[in-house]
């Protein structure tokens, strides 16, 4: 089946510094990368969508600049959290859109823990 | 606007039977996801509605009512493993792209 491989799995990153987390559809075309941020008892919660080559479209109250996303490969799209700050500490993941199966949802990352100190 | 509701907590007992509900207003529909996830992990997905109706799926089944903006997921002969959260997610067309609005997430716990 559609994989998504997603890293890190963790990270532990100072404040103010730069941590990029990548996207990888491993054997299917993902044409659409959803990013999410879930926080600890919450549902995912949708930041932003990119397609591939064009630019991301970002969800109401998340910012561009801060939250920097690229999807350059129909294969990769990496997101970028600049200046980091703790309440930027989160649980971050990645979905793919494989349009030959879209009736079996989309395909998840892994997920990856961001902890800011 | 876009809301989708389900219960935040509940418990069963292993064997039981126990069904989640999920509530949604959205402005353009195109399906009805669950999926299952355990914490730290990513979501997994369980099942697909977009026809009113039920879909079985070995112990677990999804019923969507298009017309009541309502779907539930139903979890039978339940185990200590199906202690988890389920999320309630809709695929919308939102400004030509299909995405999913998740709901809040139900989280079950299974007891012995």
């Amino acid at each position: 089946g559609a994989v998504v491989s997603q890293h890190p799995s963790r990270v532990i990153c100072k404040s103010g510094t730069s941590v990029k987390i990548e996207c990888r559809s491993l054997d299917f075309q993902a044409t659409t990368m959803f990013w999410y941020r879930q926080f600890p008892k919450q549902s995912l919660m949708l930041m932003a969508t990119s397609n591939e080559g064009s630019k991301a479209t970002y969800e109401q109250g998340v910012e561009k600049d801060k939250f920097l996303i690229n999807h350059a490969s129909l294969t990769l799209s990496t997101l970028t959290v600049t200046s980091a700050h703790p309440e930027d500490s989160s649980f971050y993941i990645c979905s793919a859109r494989d349009r030959h199966r879209t009736n079996y949802g989309y395909t998840f990352g892994s997920g990856t823990r961001l902890t800011v100190v | 606007g876009q809301n989708i509701d389900q219960p935040t907590e509940m418990t069963a007992t292993e064997g039981a039977i126990v069904q989640i509900n999920c509530t949604y207003q959205t402005s353009g529909f195109n399906g009805l996801f669950w999926y299952q996830q355990h914490a730290g992990e990513a979501p997994t997905f369980l099942s697909y509605n977009v026809l009113d109706g039920l879909e079985e799926k070995g112990r677990f089944s999804s019923f969507l009512s298009r017309s009541k903006g309502y779907s539930y997921l139903l979890l039978k002969e339940l185990q200590m493993k199906d202690s988890a959260s389920y999320l309630c997610a809709v695929r919308d067309l939102g400004s030509g792209t299909y995405k999913y609005i998740f709901g809040t997430g139900t989280r079950l716990k299974v007891l012995a």
